[in-house]
């Protein structure tokens, strides 16, 4: 198993609300990403990190922000959370240690707004 | 812009059987890297196999491995002797070159596949 670390696994919010997804890992890896996936569907990239105080947005489109101020800590927060929010949302990280160009993926944190 | 297409949305296989899964994709790249991700009910994705497309030898991983056509940009992943273990839903990806430093991956719709006993 990776050692990378999601919490919380799911959560049940209502609409308005700020909330917070913490993703950790302890492999030392540079790069952390975002994926935003629907049930029974791909993945779409929403953020990612090259390391510390880098964040970039990915190919989708989301409301939520990202920062990076540890190596190990890649927090993702709404703001004002909303149905359309409603989704899974997975962390991974890749690094040098490990095979390359691998990245290993947390647990996910299933999110639903009413 | 690359995309990558699973045309097949379920799949099924009995135990100690072989299934392929099928993946295209497009791009105007002559390098890139190629991925099976499987993604178990409730569990941690993980990578299955990795193909370089500058390699024409097509990678295998134990029960796993791969039919990489390069210029009919197809990329099939083949199971043998099916385990109920490998139920789960695979995605293939796709990583262009000039990402290999950012890591970012292009993911297909996926293929959830059913080993039955």
């Amino acid at each position: 198993e990776a050692d990378i670390y999601q919490t919380p696994r799911y959560l049940v919010i209502g609409t308005g609300k700020k909330i917070t997804l913490e993703c950790s890992q302890t492999m030392g890896h540079d790069k952390m990403y975002w994926y935003q996936q629907d049930p029974g569907m791909e993945l779409h990239l929403i953020h990612y990190s090259y390391g510390v105080n880098s964040t970039e947005k990915g190919d989708l489109s989301s409301e939520s922000t990202v920062s990076r101020i540890r190596t190990e800590h890649f927090p993702l927060t709404l703001e004002s959370a909303r149905p359309s929010h409603t989704s899974q949302y997975l962390c991974a990280s890749s690094g040098r240690t490990g095979k390359p160009y691998e990245q290993y993926f947390g647990p996910g944190t299933r999110l639903t707004v009413t | 812009a690359q995309t990558v297409t699973q045309s097949q949305p379920e799949m099924s296989v009995q135990e100690a059987e072989t299934v392929t899964l099928s993946c295209t994709y497009d791009t105007s790249e002559n390098n890139y890297y190629l991925f099976w991700y499987k993604q178990p009910p409730s569990r941690q994705m993980i990578l299955v196999i990795r193909q370089e497309a500058y390699k024409q030898q097509n990678a295998t991983e134990n029960r796993f491995s791969v039919n990489f056509q390069k210029a009919a940009k197809s990329f099939s992943l083949k199971i043998s002797d099916s385990q109920l273990g490998d139920t789960a839903m695979y995605f293939c990806a796709f990583m262009k070159p000039h990402s290999s430093n950012t890591g970012k991956l292009i993911f297909g719709q996926g293929t959830t596949l059913q080993v039955k006993p």
